[in-house]
């Protein structure tokens, strides 16, 4: 079944602790994403990576980490230094450099207990 | 400055009727595509149509098209025979020459029956 999972579906924090989202795909594309969405708005990004072992801020990097090691792997680490961290958390992925469309995720909610 | 706008948070059509969501851009680049996402309330992002800069005709996919002015930088959304399915957060993004995309903040349609 191809396709990109991330999980969990439903994450809680608690304070000062850091967590980590997963994000796997089995569509053999070269660029992963994270976007973060809060209620009522559009998707902001977070990290994304072209190629293996390297990846980029997007607009909101402050307090997240991403690493990229396998091509099928993005995880994000949410850290403690993300003060707001609860949204809805979509990972996407986008085969070649021209301009495919990009392909999501079902997304992870994180909220802070 | 905003990238992407869409002015319209909510919108109604009956179903079976057309419904236009609006989309303008803003860019420097001679290069870009244009993309509509469709967002139901179980989060996932649906691509729906795509248009490159330099594409003539405009782009269709079934029930969807997308109405391009190049010269007024807009890139609306044009879904014929308005189903109750199409309810759902639908998004503008556009892909510029860096390889980022930026979202608008969206449009909610309900469709009435």
């Amino acid at each position: 079944d191809g396709g990109i999972t991330q999980s969990p579906k439903y994450l809680f924090r608690k304070e000062g602790q850091n967590v980590t989202l997963s994000c796997e795909q089995n569509l053999n594309h070269d660029a992963m994403y994270w976007y973060r969405q809060d209620p009522g708005q559009g998707l902001r990004l977070i990290y994304y990576s072209q190629i293996v072992n390297d990846f980029q801020k997007g607009d909101i990097a402050e307090g997240y980490s991403v690493s990229r090691e396998k091509k099928e792997s993005f995880p994000l680490t949410v850290t403690s230094a993300q003060k707001n961290p609860t949204a809805f958390y979509l990972c996407a992925t986008k085969a070649g450099w021209g301009n495919q469309p990009q392909h999501f995720g079902d997304g992870t909610r994180l909220s802070i207990l | 400055a905003q990238k992407i706008t869409q002015t319209q948070p909510g919108m109604f059509v009956q179903e079976k009727e057309a419904v236009t969501l609006d989309c303008t851009y803003d860019t420097s680049d001679q290069s870009y595509g244009l993309f509509w996402y469709k967002q139901p309330s179980s989060g996932e992002m649906i691509f729906l149509i795509y248009q490159g800069s330099y594409d003539e005709q405009n782009a269709t996919e079934g029930r969807y098209s997308l109405n391009f002015q190049k010269a007024r930088k807009s890139a609306n959304l044009v879904i014929s025979a308005s189903q109750l399915g199409d309810s759902a957060m639908y998004f503008c993004a556009m892909r510029e020459s860096n390889n980022d995309m930026r979202f608008g903040a969206g449009t909610r349609l309900t469709v009435k029956p």
